[in-house]
């Protein structure tokens, strides 16, 4: 399978504890993105990498979430001192430099307890 | 502000009919729109798109209309099967912000038997 791909799928953590989720995007995609969406709502952008360079961060990441995608490859998101706000579903997604469409991985589910 | 809005939360269809998904946009810069499909603990899949010099855009039993004066777009499904039962998205980008997504809420559509 050469789609995005994320881990782990779900996560259920307690309340100011620390999280970390992983992305490996599709091969040669030197774009990628990391969304939240919560329920009944669609994803809002979280942060964007081209290469292993971060262009474009959202207000909604607050000083708690920090992103790497330290070879241009893969990418971590770590959420440190989670709240029960963060309950979300983590979504990875990647595009080529020239391309329109962004594909999306399956998603990292978060539970704050 | 939701610059992009799906304004019915759900839409049921019989099996061979058509379905027609709605969405509105409110920023006249959106230049690139598209269409996801996302079905419960998934992330969205991508089905179509099209580019703000068309008015439409066909796949298969999918096709997008593009009103740019009405600030309007439909997602057209024909003929509607039990398979197309999932979350639509309609989702909105700027020239010039490397594909970052602006999602409306969301359409759920069921198809019966």
């Amino acid at each position: 399978d050469t789609g995005v791909s994320q881990d782990p799928r779900h996560k259920i953590t307690k309340r100011g504890q620390n999280v970390t989720f992983r992305c490996d995007p599709i091969s040669e995609h030197n774009r990628l993105y990391w969304y939240r969406q919560t329920l009944g709502q669609g994803p809002e952008f979280l942060t964007y990498f081209q290469n292993e360079a971060q262009l474009e961060k959202s207000r909604l990441l607050s000083d708690r979430f920090s992103a790497e995608r330290p070879k241009g490859s893969f990418s971590t998101l770590e959420i440190q001192r989670t709240e029960q706000g963060d309950s979300a579903m983590y979504l990875c997604a990647s595009s080529e430099g020239s391309g329109n469409t962004i594909y999306f991985g399956e998603g990292s589910w978060l539970t704050v307890v | 502000d939701q610059q992009v809005k799906q304004n019915s939360p759900s839409l049921s269809v019989q099996e061979g009919r058509i379905s027609i998904l709605n969405c509105d946009y409110t920023n006249s810069m959106f230049d690139y729109f598209l269409w996801y499909k996302k079905y419960p603990a998934e992330g969205p899949t991508f089905l179509i798109s099209i580019s703000s010099i068309k008015d439409k855009n066909e796949d298969g039993r999918f096709t997008v209309f593009l009103n740019k004066s009405a600030k309007h777009l439909s997602l057209h499904i024909v003929p509607s099967q039990p398979g197309d039962s999932a979350v639509y998205f309609c989702a909105a980008r700027i020239t010039g912000t490397a594909s970052k997504l602006t999602f409306g809420t969301g359409t759920r559509l069921q198809v019966t038997l």
